[in-house]
């Protein structure tokens, strides 16, 4: 089972850039990487997915090492409706199919 | 295309009642993953169907709950008997797949206020 941990917190002002790591040091060679972001009285939302090195689109990045053991995704210039939590998760090959399991993820505070 | 529908958005039961959360996948999904979510935590797998089948239980309480997802028509996470712990929010997410690296879509959740 490949356990992730990531900060329970952190606070960061309004255009700077953030970067949340996420450790996963069990995580297995078909696993892959996937970043969620949930707003209050929402569903989780999909942010960003990766297997290896670095992973980006119009919202993230995602850097993975070449061990795999962790991962950091990175938000450019936060702006206050990033306040959220953002869980890191790896799904695993469980009896043929892929399961995931959320942690209870870092809660972003972005200040004015 | 829309996506995931959850109702109802909110559910109020009495002690002893039965609740009945409903999930709507996205067009073309054959997936379905009910997650539940207590105030401040993250949320906990229940359960994985596929169409007519689960295929995994194992984050599902063995007493009072169940689900199914017909070949036709909504998934359906049924709670009896309802006590005060049932309270949480209970999210369905749909994929196109079982396997690795597919995005699982999340519903809007409903939550459940047990009095």
């Amino acid at each position: 089972l490949a356990k992730t941990t990531q900060p329970i917190s952190m606070d960061s002002y309004e255009g700077q850039e953030v970067n949340i790591t996420c450790s996963h040091n069990n995580i297995a060679t078909n696993d892959y990487i996937t970043w969620y972001q949930q707003f209050p009285s929402q569903g989780p939302r999909f942010i960003i997915q990766g297997y290896k090195t670095k992973v980006t689109n119009e919202v993230a990045s995602l850097f993975i090492p070449a061990d795999r053991k962790s991962s950091t995704l990175s938000l450019p210039r936060v702006s206050l409706s990033d306040t959220a939590v953002y869980y890191c998760l790896v799904d695993f090959n469980s009896g043929g199919y892929q399961k995931v399991t959320f942690g209870t993820g870092t809660k972003l505070q972005v200040i004015p | 295309n829309a996506g995931v529908m959850q109702n109802p958005r909110h559910l109020v039961r009495r002690r002893g009642q039965e609740a009945r959360l409903r999930c709507s996948p996205m067009k073309g999904h054959s997936h379905v993953y009910w997650y539940r979510q207590l105030p401040e935590e993250g949320l906990k797998f229940m359960v994985y169907l596929q169409k007519e089948n689960i295929i995994d239980e194992s984050g599902m309480p063995k007493e009072r709950f169940s689900a199914e997802f017909p070949k036709e028509g909504p998934s359906i996470l049924r709670i009896q008997q309802v006590v005060r712990g049932d309270s949480a929010a209970y999210f369905c997410a749909s994929s196109s797949s079982g396997t690795g690296g597919n995005e699982q879509f999340f519903g809007p959740g409903t939550r459940l206020t047990v009095l």
